[in-house]
């Protein structure tokens, strides 16, 4: 059956550490891959996205690779804060099962001062 | 320009009965995806629309439903409300079924008692 795997406990650092979070997924071939930002009682807000033939891509603080070999995405944020605790959630988006976004369950962040 | 809106914001209905939850697309996209977000389940799909026609649909009783007006507006309904229909009810707009990055609008919260 087709997964989305993401750290089920939440991850704690402290501000200023880069955070790292998996996203690892099996029985799709993802064309492409999201990661969105989701705020308590809010709606996800979208963050990067990387296509299969892309291995790693850059926006400001954060850093998102994707090793189709491995089936995993990694999300990277540097230099931390305090606001950047949320919920952060990865996404493939897959031809072969109707061109859906499909989500994983997500990952809980906090970032301590 | 506006972000996806959701209307309403909350609602409580009692098991039996039926709902109807409206999203209007940012200004442009034709594409409405909608998801069920519960805490034990994580952001399910449960239809996507694009120019009127559903392209995608979720696994998902008959019991929901949905719709896509020539504005791109969208609605869906769920009919003989269940308890385990409470959930955050989200709707993302794309410009189109080929870029994948998904604007949300806020949700609607649905409560059945």
């Amino acid at each position: 059956s087709q997964k989305i795997e993401q750290n089920s406990e939440a991850l704690n650092i402290q501000e200023g550490k880069t955070a790292t979070l998996t996203c690892n997924y099996t029985n799709y071939s993802p064309a492409y891959l999201q990661w969105y930002r989701q705020d308590p009682g809010r709606g996800p807000v979208f963050l990067l996205l990387i296509r299969e033939n892309e291995k790693e891509k850059r926006k400001e603080r954060l850093k998102v690779t994707f090793d189709t070999t491995l089936k995993q995405s990694l999300f990277h944020i540097t230099a931390s804060q305090p606001a950047d605790s949320a919920t952060y959630l990865c996404a493939l988006h897959s031809m072969e099962y109707g061109n859906k976004l499909v989500f994983g369950a997500g990952t809980i962040l906090r970032v301590k001062s | 320009k506006a972000g996806v809106t959701q209307t309403p914001r909350y609602l409580i209905k009692t098991r039996g009965q039926q709902v109807t939850l409206s999203c209007s697309p940012i200004s442009g996209h034709r594409s409405v995806s909608w998801y069920q977000q519960t805490p034990g389940q994580g952001l399910q799909f449960l239809f996507e629309y694009f120019s009127e026609t559903q392209r995608n649909k979720g696994n998902f009783p008959g019991r929901f439903s949905g719709r896509q007006f020539s504005n791109s507006r969208s609605e869906m309904n769920v009919s003989t409300l269940e308890l385990g229909d409470s959930a955050l009810y989200l709707c993302a707009s794309s410009l189109d079924v080929k870029v994948t990055e998904a604007f949300f609008g806020q949700g609607t919260r649905l409560t059945v008692v």
